[in-house]
This record gives C-alpha cells, structure tokens and sequence, in this order.
C-alpha cells in the first residue's frame, strides 16, 4: 500500500477556503485516493474519491496532478463545524482493508 | 444515520472478561470491516469479511475473532479482557468489490475496561 504524508494539524478561520495536501509518491496505476473526515467520537465519513485531475462534490473539491504523486482536498468556505480529522488514503481499485495514517487535525477559529 | 448499526454502543467490562460486539452492514453490502481506536494508536485495521468469508487480517490480537453469519451481520468477539482494549471498535460496509464505492462506518461502539 502506497504511503501517505499529511499536515499533522491546521488552523483556518471561518469562511476561508481551505486546502489540505497529501503526498503519494509510490502510488500504483490502480490507486484510488480518497478522503475522510472524522469528528470526535464518530465513525469516519466517506468525503470524496478521485483517480486523476479533478473531482468535486456538494461537500469538497479534490485536485490531482498529472503524475497523481500528491493530491490536495479543498474545502470551500469552512465553517466551525468543519472542525475534524481528514484522512487520506490511497487504495487500489479492489476490495481491500482501508489503512489509516494519523490524519490532519483541522482546526476551525471563529 | 448511516445505516451501519452497531451495538451496543457503550459497554463497560471487567477485566479478563468477554465481550461480543454486532455490526449490520449497509443494506446491500457484502464487506464488513472492523476497526480499532483508541487515543493512542489511531485507528487500526482489525479483520476484514466478505459475504461470509475472512479476506484480510490486520493487527487483530488472538484473543479476539470476528465472524459474518449469512444475513451478513458481523459480530467481534474480544476475550481475556485487558485494561488495554478500552477504545472505540468501528464497523465499516462497503458494497462488493472495488474501493470505488468507499466505506460507510457505524456510529461504534466504546468499550470501557476497568
């Protein structure tokens, strides 16, 4: 399994956009990347899944470049309850058990 | 609600005691995977089913054991317990093959030890 390398913690105010980069330099041809996000006390919760360039949903945006070695999450205009730990995970396109890093702690300031 | 239902959600135990903890997946999935978190350690992959069968195993100690019965429910078993083990133990589904459709995790359930 590809290893992943994230922020251990961020800080970001309300309304402001953020981003979240993780880097994969050993990522396969089969990897998918995903992201989760997790708040105290709770499972974590499926964000958003891409192979390559760009993929965006009601929740996140992710951006993945050409040679798929890093990707960054993008969070539009968070608010305090964006407050929680996001994982990125790299997994190859079969089913396979899901290995969690530390994550980044994102920390939302009114 | 994400419709992976664990049960019970908090439980308190003894020492050297045994305890089985239950997982219905999603309607639909045939993957159940279990996790472990505790402050410490993050979250760790337990033991992966699926449609009844063990496909993968993580730091699973030996005295705990899973099984997926054939309605696909899953129960974790955790015995001889230790202070150690208190930690919150997550239930994940997803639907077959193919990491494509994520997993859906349940709302876990926290094992306290004393």
């Amino acid at each position: 399994l590809a290893k992943t390398t994230q922020p251990i913690s961020m800080d970001s105010y309300e309304g402001q956009e953020v981003n979240i980069t993780c880097s994969h330099n050993n990522i396969a041809t089969n990897d998918y990347i995903t992201w989760y996000q997790q708040f105290p006390s709770q499972g974590p919760r499926f964000i958003i899944q891409g192979y390559k360039t760009k993929v965006t949903n009601e929740v996140a945006s992710l951006f993945i470049p050409a040679d798929r070695k890093s990707s960054t999450l993008s969070l539009p205009r968070v608010s305090l309850s964006d407050t929680a730990v996001y994982y990125c995970l790299v997994v190859p396109n079969r089913d396979d058990k899901i290995i969690f890093g530390k994550g980044t702690r994102l920390h939302i300031l009114p | 609600d994400s419709g992976v239902t664990q049960t019970p959600k908090h439980l308190i135990t003894a020492t050297g005691q045994r305890v089985t903890l239950r997982c219905s997946p999603r309607s639909g999935d045939l993957s159940v995977y279990w996790y472990q978190q505790s402050l410490d350690q993050g979250l760790q992959f337990l033991i992966q089913y699926y449609n009844g069968e063990e496909r993968a195993k993580g730091n699973i100690l030996e005295r705990f054991s899973a099984q997926q019965f054939p309605d696909l429910h899953s129960e974790l078993n955790l015995s001889s317990l230790e202070l150690g083990d208190s930690a919150l133990y997550f239930c994940a589904s997803s639907a077959r093959e193919g990491q494509n459709y994520g997993y859906t995790f349940g709302s876990g359930t926290r094992l306290t030890v004393v």
